[in-house]
């Protein structure tokens, strides 16, 4: 079984520019996540989608990051325009459903550098 | 809100020998799950261990086996038998109510 895709794997940027990550969850997985893991600290829920609907973006700083999940497979997270402090690895995980004893299965990351 | 913290940032531990990483959480949430999640340092996370908190009998999954304190709040991760391969960082995390909240993470050394 294939797991969670994600790139590119590494970016760097300047800040005030813009970039996108990518995430190809399991398939038939219906629920997929975006987490900010900045480093020395766990990772922290940006959003959750159910198939192609937004779940839970509290989290998500919405003048800048926006993400969407077409036809409920691939999800696309877009920072626009990057501060220094977005300067982290972006994780996608996914899980079967949205229930709270299933398990995550993550990608592994995209590491953006904001200069 | 679900906090969870990881008192320890660093272990370090014989090959071949015990150690146990701690994790507090808080929650108001009356059933959820514990997780404890290994982050080697190619990034890509894995699950080692999950603890329903309705169930007394604490979990084990070959050498990894929890503590569970519902009272006490705490979930401690005990890993036996000690192997290079075990070298990571490890993240105590909790769910309830759909949100992963995940601890600041223990970086656990294996001295050969």
């Amino acid at each position: 079984e294939a797991g969670v895709a994600q790139s590119p794997r590494y970016k760097i940027i300047e800040k005030r520019q813009s970039v996108a990550f990518w995430c190809n969850p399991i398939s038939g997985h219906a629920t997929l996540y975006w987490y900010q893991q900045i480093l020395g600290q766990g990772p922290k829920l940006l959003i959750q989608f159910q198939n192609n609907g937004v779940v839970d973006d509290s989290q998500l700083p919405k003048d800048r990051f926006s993400a969407e999940r077409l036809k409920g497979v691939d999800s696309t997270l877009k920072i626009q325009p990057a501060k220094l402090e977005d300067s982290a690895v972006y994780l996608c995980a996914s899980s079967w459903s949205r229930g709270y004893y299933n398990e995550q299965f993550f990608g592994p990351g995209t590491r953006l550098t904001v200069l | 809100a679900q906090t969870v913290t990881q008192s320890q940032p660093e272990m370090s531990v014989q090959e071949a020998e015990t150690v146990t990483l701690s994790c507090t959480y808080d929650t108001s949430e009356s059933d959820y799950y514990l997780f404890w999640y290994k982050q080697p340092p190619s990034r890509q996370m894995i699950l080692v261990i999950r603890q329903e908190a309705y169930k007394q009998q604490n979990a084990t999954e070959n050498r990894f086996s929890v503590n569970f304190q519902k009272a006490a709040k705490s979930f401690s991760l005990k890993i036996s038998d000690s192997q290079l391969g075990d070298a990571a960082m490890y993240f105590c995390a909790h769910n309830a109510g759909n949100m992963l909240t995940f601890g600041g993470g223990t970086r656990l050394m294996v001295k050969p």
